[in-house]
């Protein structure tokens, strides 16, 4: 069965340094994963994916997330983090188990607070 | 290029009622897929519908239905609500294809009293 963890309840930067958001994965299949970020009262937003290609995948507002293969990894970065960016922040994979295009398996979250 | 719209945003129901939630894909989107997001559960998969048809389903009870119509737009329905049932219920529409991503709505925020 697929499954995503996502070890941090709650990630605490200050503005202007590095983040990351760590998310560890178990498929089957084809490791197809997928992050995405939810502000209060609002739907979910995507940020970025893995399918295929280069290990190093960039996406929206800066974001970007690195897939290690070997460590089943695929960790949410920014170089330098806004306080704007305060969310929650979701690690999903692709269910293989639901059928040929499956669903999304997601994480438990984590909150991102980014501190002036 | 309209989003996700999800109607209504807010509602509140005893139990024992019922309850139906639309949704309105993205244009030429013909998978629409719904979400159960709590506290305490996190975000759980209800089923995912592609051109009218149920494609895959979670483990939710069958007072848990939905279809999706000929326009591609979306109904979930929740008969004899439980306490249980208040939530964020989320709707996603994508092409369909397993590398494709989801674009989620804005919600409905079902409390049930």
């Amino acid at each position: 069965a697929q499954s995503v963890a996502q070890p941090e309840d709650q990630v605490n930067v200050a503005e202007g340094n590095p983040l990351t958001v760590k998310c560890t994965y178990s498929v089957s299949g084809n490791p197809y994963l997928f992050w995405y970020v939810q502000y209060p009262n609002r739907g979910l937003q995507f940020l970025l994916k893995y399918i295929t290609g280069d290990n190093l995948v960039k996406g929206s507002y800066g974001f970007e997330a690195e897939f290690n293969k070997s460590q089943t990894s695929f960790h949410l970065k920014k170089p330098s983090a806004l306080v704007s960016d305060s969310a929650l922040y979701f690690c999903a994979v692709r269910d293989w188990d639901g059928g040929s295009q499956g669903n999304l398996i997601f994480g438990k979250g984590t909150k991102l607070s980014v501190k002036p | 290029k309209a989003g996700v719209t999800q109607t209504p945003r807010y509602l509140i129901k005893t139990r024992g009622q019922q309850v139906t939630l639309s949704c309105s894909p993205i244009s030429g989107h013909r998978s629409v897929s719904w979400y159960q997001q709590t506290p305490g559960q996190g975000l759980q998969f209800l089923f995912e519908y592609f051109s009218e048809t149920q494609r895959n389903k979670g483990n939710f009870p069958g007072r848990f239905s939905g279809r999706q119509f000929s326009n591609s737009r979306s109904e979930m329905n929740v008969s004899t609500l439980e306490l249980g049932d208040s939530a964020l219920y989320l709707c996603a529409s994508s092409q369909g294809t397993s590398g494709g991503e989801l674009f989620f709505g804005e919600g409905s925020r079902l409390t049930v009293l």
